[in-house]
């Protein structure tokens, strides 16, 4: 099985810009979970969606975004970049059925904000 | 505030030796437990789960979990070189059927000396 895939790999942006990231879960699994990964604050769980609708959500500000499509399918969005935003943004799936599985993670967006 | 507590290190051992890895979590309520790998530049990859007290072993590693004292740990048997990389300790705190949010502690970064 493929595993999980991101688009694009590497982004440069300037504040003030937004930004969409792209996230292909394994094939069959219905759970996409986005993070951010800086290094001062660590891994971020960002929010979490199962059959396209938000089941859970992390401590971010509006500007942080996302959405899921029928096929499983997640992307992130980001409006109004600040430089604080840079960061690696991993996206993970799972099968999603109970929400104690575990996660499985694609290899990352790395956002730089200029 | 969920919070996950790990030694950030780094945790220095010698080729053969065991390494040993904890983290201690907040949230009395979390109900599963995993413990990921990451080199430098990449993303977390899957070491172990655990949802139940005892330990759990899988080839050279062993998981400890100890819900009473909300403490986890990972035994790395036999250290090789190429263990080398930060652990991330990361909880679940949502119970069944709630998904996916995981909270990560900082990662400790283990050094394996030839």
């Amino acid at each position: 099985k493929a595993g999980v895939t991101q688009t694009p790999r590497y982004l440069i942006k300037t504040r003030g810009q937004q930004v969409t990231l792209s996230c292909s879960p394994i094939s069959g699994h219905r759970s996409v979970s986005w993070y951010q990964q800086t290094p001062g604050q660590g891994l971020q769980f960002l929010f979490e969606y199962f059959s396209e609708t938000q089941r859970n959500k992390g401590n971010f500000p509006g500007r942080f975004s996302g959405r899921q499509f029928s096929n499983s399918r997640s992307e992130m969005n980001v409006s109004t970049l600040e430089l604080g935003d840079s960061a690696l943004y991993l996206c993970a799936s799972s099968p999603g059925g109970s929400g104690q599985e575990t996660q499985y993670f694609g290899p990352g967006t790395r956002l730089l904000v200029l | 505030q969920k919070e996950v507590e790990q030694n950030s290190g780094p945790l220095s051992v010698p080729e053969g030796a065991i390494a040993s890895l904890n983290c201690t979590y907040s949230d009395r309520g979390s109900q599963s437990f995993f413990w990921y790998r990451q080199y430098s530049g990449k993303s977390p990859e899957l070491i172990m789960s655990i949802y139940s007290n005892g330990d759990k072993e899988d080839g050279r590693f062993t998981a400890q979990l100890n819900k009473a004292s909300q403490y986890v740990s990972l035994l790395i048997r036999d250290s090789q070189p190429s263990d080398s990389a930060t652990y991330l300790c990361a909880v679940n705190g949502h119970a069944a059927g709630a998904g996916n949010m995981l909270t990560f502690g900082g990662g400790t970064r283990l050094m394996v000396k030839p």
